[in-house]
């Protein structure tokens, strides 16, 4: 399972666009990359997943390089609700396959 | 998406009791379930990978005695702390996927158990 590494944490405002990168050098061919978002006392929620290139969804983006060693969430137009932990985790297209949590990002909007 | 419930929510025990805690797939059958332990402001931990009639896989580390998983049908995990103590005070979570999904290894995860030992 590929090793992640994110930023401890980061501060943004409301109404801005934050981009939180991921970086997992020893990607395997057949690993996705995918978020997850954790807000206090409740289990992690999926955001978004992708393999190469950019994926965008309603509620964020994911931008992949060629190389596929690292990536970066975007999340647009943050509101206070977006205040949380965000994962980065980089595994085989499975739901099967167990996941091994990084450090994640710890994200603070204020007003 | 797929719905994941846990039951208790939250549970307040005694030293030496044993607790148990559930994990449903609310509307689609789960051969495996995962569970993982977190503590305040730490990240996910995985504990063991539950398969349904089969005996658990445990992480390095994880004492299978301490936490017993049973997984007797598609739709249900169990996880029992067995005599806990107040160093087994945390938020435990499950999480399942939908086999017959075709793309994507996206996980749904319940809303978590509080463990509290007195």
């Amino acid at each position: 399972l590929a090793k992640t590494t994110q930023p401890i944490s980061m501060d943004s405002y409301e109404g801005q666009e934050v981009n939180i990168t991921c970086s997992h050098n020893n990607i395997a061919t057949n690993d996705y990359i995918t978020w997850y978002q954790q807000f206090p006392s409740q289990g992690p929620r999926f955001i978004i997943q992708g393999y190469k290139t950019k994926v965008t969804n309603e509620v964020a983006s994911l931008f992949i390089p060629a190389d596929r060693k690292s990536s970066t969430l975007s999340l647009p137009r943050v509101s206070l609700s977006d205040t949380a932990v965000y994962y980065c985790l980089v595994g085989m297209n499975t739901g099967f396959q167990k996941l091994v949590f990084g450090t994640g990002t710890r994200l603070l909007v204020s007003p | 998406g797929a719905v994941v419930s846990q039951h208790p929510s939250r549970v307040i025990c005694k030293s030496g009791t044993s607790v148990k805690i559930e994990c449903r797939s609310l509307d689609f059958q789960a051969t495996t379930m995962f569970w993982y332990r977190q503590f305040p402001k730490k990240s996910l931990m995985l504990m063991a990978t539950s398969n349904e009639g089969s005996k658990a896989t445990y992480e390095q580390g994880v004492e299978k005695d301490k936490f017993l998983i049973n997984h007797a049908s598609l739709t249900l995990s169990t996880l029992t702390v067995t005599s806990a103590h107040p160093e087994d005070s945390s938020f435990y979570i499950c999480s399942a996927s939908e086999p017959l999904q075709r793309e994507g290894n996206e996980q749904f995860f319940g809303p978590g158990t509080r463990l509290t030992v007195l």
